[in-house]
């Protein structure tokens, strides 16, 4: 069967960084994307990996590694808004999208 | 502005009634999909569509049809609702091309009684 892997929660401090990792097993695979949910609200995009390696965008950088079917999602210099609950998500080999259960990340003050 | 819209947002109905979810986009976009989500939970694919007149079922087992009749488009319909199908139900759309790249509605949250 298909699965995805990851961390129920994670706690971390303002200003500090947190790692959330994803670990995947699908039929196929074109990449691996990461979401963020607020609580009540609808799922924003962050990243897309297809390629090995790390993509940064601004505060948040994603990393892909196919030969070990594993990504993460690093958040940097935490603020509390970051809050909320992140998805990863695999584009699988029939082109649908398969969502982990999520991380709820607590940014505590 | 571009966007992505559900209605309604919240409904609560009886069980046996016969529902409609509406989504539009003005993107544009090729690829809609629904979703099914439980609070705290992952996010189910249920139907989602390649174009016009293009409908596929996800992976998770469901009561519900839909249509493709228009690009902007893409309404998700419950013949007899069930207290079962309390859950929020999540619209997004994609370009063809980069399906990666969901763009979601605010979705519509349903109670069945």
């Amino acid at each position: 069967g298909q699965s995805l892997e990851q961390p129920s929660e994670v706690t971390a401090v303002e200003g500090a960084i947190v790692q959330i990792n994803c670990t995947y097993q699908t039929s196929g695979f074109y990449g691996l994307s990461w979401y963020q949910q607020h609580d009540g609200g609808a799922p924003t995009f962050l990243s897309y990996n297809a390629l090995d390696g790390l993509e940064e965008t601004g505060r948040f950088s994603s990393f892909l590694s196919r030969s070990d079917s594993y990504g993460y999602l690093l958040l940097q210099e935490l603020q509390m808004k970051d809050s909320a609950s992140y998805f990863c998500a695999v584009t699988d080999g029939g082109f649908k999208t398969i969502f982990g259960a999520g991380t709820r990340l607590f940014v505590k003050a | 502005e571009a966007d992505i819209y559900q209605t309604p947002r919240y409904l609560v109905i009886g069980t046996g009634k016969k529902i409609t979810l509406e989504c539009s986009q003005t993107m544009g976009h090729d690829k809609m999909y629904w979703y099914q989500q439980d609070p705290g939970m992952e996010l189910h694919l249920i139907h989602y569509s390649y174009g016009v007149n293009s409908t596929e079922k996800g992976d998770l087992s469901s009561e519900s049809t839909v249509s493709r009749i228009r690009t902007e488009h893409f309404p998700l319909t419950l013949e007899s609702a069930r207290p079962s199908h309390t859950s929020q139900y999540l619209c997004a759309s994609s370009e063809y091309r980069t399906q990666e790249t969901q763009y979601f509605g605010p979705g519509t949250r349903l109670l069945v009684l």
